[in-house]
């Protein structure tokens, strides 16, 4: 069974960094693209960055490019966002999904997220 | 970056009735070199992490009852609920996984309710 599970949100002040994390099973991680999505309170939904299986594939929203950093640890069966400069409107749900085997293609599975809120 | 819309942002069907949501992308999503539109739908329950229903525009995922099929090619496409049941109320959202490596953008999402 896939499972894969948040970690690492909370509240923050603005212009502080956090680092989420997402823990992956069930299936073979290093074969596959992995996401961070991403939903403010009430809205839709945002993708926020990818990478693909090997890391030779990343990108960002133009939202967060330049603030947030992708990476993977395929020896943990590990997926990891670090969030720098965090502002207000970063405030969301951030959602850990796994990709296909090529880099452009749908999410299957998701996790259930873990909350980041960026107040004074 | 490709721009989704869907439409429209809510509707109300009666139970046993069809619902139809509308996605169009701001440029075509049909990649030529193996006909396939680069489109996904998702259904998310209150409470719940989106779920994936259809890829490739039009293929179901496993699991998905047969009631929910997808159609369209290039820039509209559609998510057709043949015979509403209580339990899919939710919001839905298309996505298109064309324009990597960057864009996976989202549609606003379409809320269905039970009229």
């Amino acid at each position: 069974e896939v499972q894969l599970v948040e970690s690492g949100g909370g509240l923050v002040q603005p212009g502080r960094s956090l680092r989420l994390s997402c823990a992956a099973s069930g299936f073979t991680f290093d074969d596959y693209a992995m996401h961070w999505v991403r939903q403010a309170p009430g809205k839709g939904l945002e993708w926020v960055s990818g990478i693909s299986w090997n890391s030779g594939s990343i990108g960002y929203a133009d939202s967060v490019k330049g603030r947030f950093t992708i990476s993977r640890d395929n020896a943990k069966n590990s997926l990891y966002l670090q969030m720098n400069s965090l502002r207000a409107e970063d405030t969301a749900l951030y959602y850990c999904a796994k990709g296909g085997y090529s880099y452009g293609a749908h999410f299957d599975y998701w996790g259930q997220g873990t909350l980041v809120t960026v107040s004074s | 970056d490709i721009v989704m819309t869907q439409s429209p942002d809510s509707l109300a069907v009666s139970l046993g009735e069809r619902a139809t949501i509308n996605c169009k992308s701001s440029q075509s999503v049909l990649y030529s070199s193996n006909n396939k539109n680069y489109l996904a739908w998702y259904q998310q329950k209150p409470g719940q992490p989106p779920k994936l229903l259809i890829y490739w525009a039009s293929t179901r995922e496993s699991g998905v009852p047969d009631r929910f099929s997808g159609s369209g090619s290039g820039t509209d496409f559609t998510l057709t609920i043949s015979s509403l049941q209580a339990e899919d109320v939710a919001v839905y959202y298309c996505q298109q996984y064309y324009s990597t490596p960057r864009g996976f953008t989202f549609g606003p999402g379409t809320k269905v309710d039970i009229k």
